[in-house]
């Protein structure tokens, strides 16, 4: 079956640019999650989906960062006017409930981000 | 808060056994993951545990201490395609009502002939 899949797999964008990153997650998966990993660091929160609840917005390191989930499914993670610090691979995860910390997580490939 | 230590790096020869360690200090616990990332891929789950003791899979086990907030991961008949990146996550409750999972920087395993 179809896993997490992610786009781009690779973004390159010049620094005061508005990015967007995909992320389709398992279908039946109620639960959706983003991370960022920079170079040498472990993953990094950023924001968590939970069915119908309100997103744990928590994670998001500025007001530059935001994301949306529809209908339930695909989810897209925006970073306005990027910054070279925003450089990173952004990996999203699903899990097949919500409100379960106890659940694998099942990741993407990532996106690499690249702001020059 | 939390904090989430292992070592950065650690090497070993193929067919020897490898512990990765594991330290913890979160404020809150609802089990602990470890996960395998190769360079470039997505990580993969390898185990889980929540009780502490010792969980067995085949060539890789889990062990947590609750009590002392450790657990190590021990990989055994070592392959080299177990060079990876292993990162341990402790799942702990949010502020929202969440269960999420937070990540150790994770470790380097360099496996050598």
């Amino acid at each position: 079956g179809a896993g997490v899949s992610q786009s781009p797999s690779n973004k390159v964008t010049e620094k005061g640019k508005d990015v967007e990153l995909r992320c389709d997650p398992i279908s039946g998966h109620t639960a959706l999650y983003w991370y960022r990993q920079s170079l040498g660091q472990g993953l990094e929160f950023l924001i968590y989906f939970q069915g119908n609840s309100a997103p744990d917005k928590s994670g998001l390191p500025s007001d530059r960062f935001s994301a949306e989930r529809t209908g339930g499914s695909v989810s897209t993670l925006t970073i306005q006017r990027t910054q070279q610090e925003d450089s990173a691979v952004y990996l999203c995860a699903s899990t097949p409930r919500e409100g379960f910390g106890t659940d694998t997580q099942y990741f993407g490939p990532g996106t690499r981000l690249t702001v020059l | 808060g939390q904090n989430i230590d292992q070592p950065t790096e650690m090497t070993a020869t193929e067919g020897a056994i490898v512990q990765i360690n594991c330290t913890y200090q979160t404020s809150g616990f609802n089990g602990l993951f470890w996960y395998q990332q190769h360079a470039g891929e997505a990580p993969t789950f390898l185990s889980y545990n929540v009780l502490d003791g010792l969980e067995e899979k085949g060539r890789f086990s889990s062990f947590l201490s609750r009590s002392k907030g450790y657990s190590y991961l021990l990989l055994k008949e070592l392959q080299m395609k177990d060079s990876a990146s292993y990162l341990c996550a402790v799942s702990r409750p949010r502020s929202g009502g969440s269960y999420i999972p937070t990540f150790g920087r994770g470790t380097s395993l360099i496996v050598h002939p």
